[in-house]
């Protein structure tokens, strides 16, 4: 069964700093990774897309990274702003499967202070 | 294009009885899949539809059923109400063909389920 951690849970930082957060995945036969976003009591934004093919995606200030093999990610915010401040989730969709199921971690809260 | 829409958008219940929730895939998009979200936790998948059949279930008891209509659009129904119910509930949808960038799934707002 796939398992995905995410590392830390919670991350309070000034406004300013490049950040790092972590997801592992137990399971590295993956078809793709997914990270999204979620402010409180909303739904889930995707932020980034890897497939499994790939090594990095970036979306402005975002770059997301995929190590297949060491069933690692690792989202990086350039410049963080308050308004980055929410939920950041990283979800993985098994190999081999169209049905796109994911499987979840269980988040990294970022708060961004001025 | 409204993206993906769901109703409502808090529902309060007691335990026992039971609940439908509505869901809209955005448009152009064929599968629908439902999430549910406890307080703290991620996303756990509940089932998946297409062409109006569940085509793959999560851990999750059979109080939990579904629908899918010609439109697209689906239904989660919950039976028997329990407090461990009480959750974020969450759609999903994207095309049933993979790749050609139609891989993301987009998710709608969400129900928050307060069971009492």
């Amino acid at each position: 069964k796939q398992e995905v951690t995410q590392i830390p849970a919670a991350l309070s930082v000034p406004e300013g700093e490049n950040l790092v957060l972590n997801c592992s995945f137990t399971d590295s036969a993956i078809y793709n990774l997914q990270w999204f976003r979620q402010d409180p009591g909303k739904g889930l934004t995707s932020l980034l897309l890897i497939q499994s093919s790939q090594r990095e995606q970036t979306s402005g200030r975002l770059n997301a990274s995929l190590d297949k093999s060491s069933g690692r990610s690792t989202l990086y915010i350039a410049a963080s702003q308050p308004g980055d401040s929410a939920t950041y989730l990283c979800a993985v969709s098994d190999r081999g499967s169209t049905l796109g199921r994911l499987y979840f971690g269980r988040g990294t809260q970022l708060t961004v202070w001025p | 294009d409204a993206g993906v829409t769901q109703s409502p958008t808090h529902l309060i219940k007691t335990r026992g009885q039971q609940v439908t929730l509505r869901c809209s895939p955005k448009s152009g998009h064929d599968t629908v899949s439902w999430y549910q979200q406890a307080l703290g936790q991620g996303p756990q998948f509940i089932f998946q539809y297409y062409e109006e059949e569940e085509r793959q279930r999560g851990n999750f008891p059979d109080r939990f059923s579904g629908h899918q209509y010609p439109n697209y659009s689906s239904e989660l129904n919950v039976n028997a109400l329990l407090l461990g119910d009480s959750a974020l509930y969450l759609c999903a949808s994207r095309p049933w063909e993979q790749g050609k960038g139609t891989d993301t799934q987009y998710f709608g707002p969400g129900t928050r389920l307060t069971v009492l």
